[in-house]
């Protein structure tokens, strides 16, 4: 059964910095690609980030670009996101998402990590 | 950027229904659409891929349809389970969700 398990969320103050941890199982790890999307309260979906099934590309929506980083940690079927200047805005529901077929489609989604970010 | 654009943004129905939701591209994505079902304080869970590929399990009252800019998802029957939000996705160029469905009771 696959599993993804985020943790790390909390509240930070604007300019702060915060590292999501996502641990997936049920799944080999290296084979699939894996992005962070996010769900301001009350609002919509929004994707954050991809990263490639060898970690070697990634990819950020312009919200994040130069922000956040995303990485994998293979041997520990892991995948993080480092997140660095949180703005207000940043403040959300953070899911891991395995991909699916392509880079950009979702078949698991954890149960997300929330972070909030306030003064 | 493809904008996605969801129509209604709430519909109210009653079990026993039928229901359309409509999502529409601002440009062509072929058939590179997925849908997405979410509950309160859950994570969403996918329904449809590829426009109207049913994931195993999902209930065979869903049902998807569409091509190029214009997509509907159906659900045939209203269940008391099927209260929920849907969104669409574009997965052709990177990916863009809807702006969601809330689907109400009556």
């Amino acid at each position: 059964e696959v599993q993804l398990l985020e943790s790390g969320g909390g509240l930070v103050q604007p300019g702060g910095s915060l590292r999501l941890s996502c641990v997936a199982s049920g799944f080999t790890f290296s084979n699939y690609a894996m992005s962070w999307v996010r769900q301001a309260p009350g609002k919509g979906l929004e994707w954050v980030s991809a990263i490639s099934a060898s970690g070697g590309t990634t990819s950020y929506a312009d919200a994040v670009k130069g922000r956040f980083t995303v990485s994998k940690e293979i041997s520990k079927s892991t995948l993080y996101l480092q997140m660095n200047s949180l703005r207000v805005e940043d403040t959300a529901v953070y899911y891991c998402a395995k991909a699916f077929g392509t880079i950009s489609l979702f078949d698991y989604w954890g149960e997300g990590a929330l972070v909030t970010v306030s003064s | 950027d493809i904008q996605m654009t969801q129509s209604p943004a709430t519909l109210s129905a009653s079990v026993g229904d039928r229901v359309t939701i409509t999502c529409r591209a601002s440009q062509n994505i072929f058939a590179w659409l997925a849908w997405y079902q979410q509950k309160p304080g859950k994570a969403p869970k996918l329904l449809i891929q590829k426009a109207s590929n049913l994931e195993r399990g999902v209930p065979s009252r869903f049902s998807g349809s569409g091509s190029g800019t214009e997509f509907t998802l159906t659900i045939s029957s209203l269940q008391p389970d099927d209260f929920a939000t849907y969104y669409c996705q574009q997965y052709n160029t990177y990916n863009t969700f809807g702006q969601g469905t809330k689907l109400e009771i009556k």
